[in-house]
């Protein structure tokens, strides 16, 4: 299958930091990204849908000033944490698609574990 | 609204023994599923999916789920269980809507 990354793999950043983390997608070129949040013992939930060049479609209840995605190429979405705080503190992974894919196939990364302190 | 649910947090299997992994769905319109498994510090990974076709699904590593379109549920099977199958398992619904996981553990 398909190969996602991310980087970093985890992070620990102070309160009213910002942090990004780097989703690329190895080999092939990924039309769609989308980000998720994973809680301890719970599920994921899609926070954001990116499409290369343009703006991210966000879920409702997620503040797009505060989780900024850009999508600026085929291989590379970017999630920040803007202005980070210790309840934004999660796992955060991305998956990516393509055009070409077959329906609903997606390809997520092995996430990054965020702490904020 | 689209919703998936997995009513067992954990399931507790005999390695050897079959497992099943339940999931139902509440859907308008065709129901796209999916089986995902994560392992620690990996991302997710796609077990099968159902689109359309037959009901029984066949998918990576030995599992296979049934589509039951009268009781809206699409339960993971294997008809013997591994150690190394122990994971956390999650059941979805396109677009991106996740049951909120069953952790399988496989004794030897």
């Amino acid at each position: 299958g398909a190969v996602v990354s991310q980087h970093p793999s985890w992070v620990i950043c102070k309160s009213g930091t910002s942090v990004k983390i780097e989703c690329r997608s190895l080999d092939f070129q990924a039309t769609t990204m989308f980000w998720y949040r994973q809680f301890p013992k719970q599920s994921l939930m899609l926070m954001a849908t990116s499409n290369e060049g343009s703006k991210a479609t966000y879920e409702q209840g997620v503040e797009k000033d505060k989780f900024l995605i850009n999508h600026a190429s085929l291989t590379l979405s970017t999630l920040t944490v803007t202005s980070a705080h210790p309840e934004d503190s999660s796992f955060y992974i991305c998956s990516a698609t393509a055009l070409f894919f077959s329906l609903g196939e997606q390809y997520f990364g092995p996430g990054t574990r965020l702490t904020v302190t | 609204a689209q919703s998936v649910a997995q009513p067992e947090d954990q399931v507790n299997v005999a390695e050897g023994n079959p497992l099943t992994v339940k999931c139902t769905y509440s859907v308008s319109g065709n129901p796209y599923l999916f089986w995902y498994v994560q392992y620690p510090n990996r991302g997710l990974q796609f077990l099968l999916k159902y689109i359309t076709g037959d009901n029984l699904v066949k998918g990576s590593y030995g599992f296979e789920a049934e589509f039951n379109k009268s009781q809206t549920s699409f339960h993971l099977k294997k008809p013997s269980a591994l150690v190394s199958d122990s994971a956390l398992y999650f059941c979805a619904v396109i677009k991106s809507t996740f049951g909120d996981g069953t952790t399988l553990t496989v004794k030897p």
